[in-house]
């Protein structure tokens, strides 16, 4: 069936620290990925997208790997700060699906001074 | 930067009331959507609205809920007979177009709590 899920709910880094927060999923039909970041009280916020014909992108301080065979995808964040500080939630995309993103439970990046 | 706005903010309503929940897309976009947040869970698809009907919808969305775009720039959210279950964020969303690799823009939510 369709499920996004994440393999930590939460996870502790020292600033200045890299990050990763990882991601399976198992619809082997999505061919589209979001990262988003949710601070307290506030929507999700997108911070990087990656098509399922790319292994790798490239942001500022942010990078998405998919590994299509594994089904697995993740988030890495260069030199966390505190200001990084929120729940990071993956979700899927299928093409014939529009906009109906299907959101994994999340994981909560707490960043230490 | 272009945002998607929601009003209210913060709802309070008694069980049983009706609520109407608004979105104001990024002006240049033609697909919204709404989502909801029960406090703890993943966001949850609701539905897709696309040229004035709905395009999909969740089996959350039953109908207890109706989606309106009233004029050129507001999309609402429309919960009949409010139940305590209810309570939750609701996203609006929007996207410039439709499909796979379309960037959706979340505005910052609006939390309904029912009592």
């Amino acid at each position: 069936g369709e499920s996004v899920g994440l393999h930590l709910p939460t996870l502790s880094v020292q600033e200045g620290d890299n990050s990763i927060i990882n991601c399976a999923y198992s619809n082997s039909a999505s061919d589209y990925f979001i990262w988003y970041k949710q601070e307290s009280g506030k929507g999700p916020q997108f911070i990087i997208d990656i098509r399922s014909n790319m292994d790798k992108r490239q942001g500022q301080r942010v990078t998405v790997l998919l590994n299509k065979t594994v089904k697995h995808l993740s988030l890495q964040i260069a030199a966390t700060q505190p200001g990084d500080s929120a729940v990071y939630f993956c979700a899927e995309n299928m093409g014939n699906q529009g906009g109906k993103l299907i959101f994994g439970q999340g994981t909560e990046l707490s960043v230490k001074p | 930067e272009p945002e998607v706005t929601q009003t209210p903010s913060h709802q309070v309503t008694q069980m049983g009331q009706e609520v109407i929940l608004r979105c104001v897309p990024i002006s240049n976009h033609l697909y919204f959507y709404w989502y909801r947040q029960i406090l703890g869970q993943k966001v949850e698809f609701l539905v897709s609205f696309y040229n004035n009907e709905i395009s999909e919808k969740s089996e959350i969305f039953d109908d207890q809920f109706s989606v309106e775009r009233p004029d050129g720039s507001n999309f609402t959210l429309k919960i009949r007979s409010t139940k305590l279950e209810d309570s939750a964020m609701y996203f609006c969303a929007s996207s410039e177009f439709r499909g796979s690799g379309n960037t959706i823009y979340f505005g910052e939510g609006s939390w309904l709590t029912v009592v």
